[in-house]
């Protein structure tokens, strides 16, 4: 079963709307990392932003914002006024304690693919 | 600052062949990760290795095998090569600690591998 579910195959949009990317997870664990991940058309894996278990808080960066819902167990991204320059495929990705030895490896959601239209 | 770094950035082989792939970690990063992405797919974990010892195994098969040497780096050997293996290979690093406490890791820009 999908840990990470980004339900959004692609969207669409056009420069300067705003676009909120989603990302559900599933884990039993009360310790766990949240992450999000940028693969422009140039193919590198950009890290945006890491979020503990215990750290609700939303956070701000720039154009870009994370809401962290655990009722939900969601972890939605947020750009603001797009740009073209945005579009690239994104990834959710969920870091639990594997093994008896503890530790953490991203597995990764199926991705959502931005494309913003000039 | 300084990235991970990956090579060969591509990489054409036939069937059969074997390949090796390497990777340099971001420099004081004892810890490497491999990740596989198909066409149109999201990253699937291979191996990790923390200071020169496996530390965790993916969805890996057989047919590679990857060590990490003194210096860090990491390299992926692969045999017996099949189409099914073309995909973008990523390198990842990160600080010994973050294997447990989980700072993120960083990725090189991958290698794309083509089986012909």
């Amino acid at each position: 079963a999908q840990k990470v579910t980004q339900a959004q195959t692609e969207i669409s949009v056009v420069e300067k709307e705003d676009v909120t990317l989603d990302c559900v997870y599933e884990t039993r664990d009360t310790t766990y990392y949240l992450f999000w991940y940028k693969q422009p058309p140039s193919g590198e894996l950009v890290f945006l932003i890491r979020r503990n278990s215990f750290d609700e808080q939303n956070e701000i960066s720039g154009r870009y914002s994370w809401n962290f819902q655990k009722s939900t167990s969601s972890f939605n991204f947020t750009i603001t006024a797009s740009q073209v320059v945005d579009s690239a495929v994104y990834f959710c990705a969920l870091s639990e304690a594997r093994g008896s030895g503890g530790s953490y490896i991203p597995t990764f959601g199926r991705g959502t693919s931005l494309i913003v239209h000039p | 600052a300084a990235g991970v770094i990956q090579s060969p950035r591509h990489l054409i082989k036939e069937k059969r062949e074997t390949a090796t792939l390497k990777c340099y970690p971001i420099p004081r990063h004892d810890t490497v990760y491999w990740y596989q992405q198909g066409p149109g797919q999201d990253p699937q974990f291979l191996i990790s290795f923390y200071e020169k010892m496996q530390s965790d195994k993916g969805s890996i098969p057989d047919r590679f095998s990857a060590q990490q040497f003194s210096d860090y780096h990491s390299e992926l050997n692969m045999s017996s090569l099949e189409l099914g293996d073309s995909a973008l290979y990523f390198c990842a690093s990160s600080l010994g600690t973050a294997q447990f406490y989980n700072s993120p890791l960083h990725f090189g820009n991958g290698t794309r591998l083509t089986v012909t």
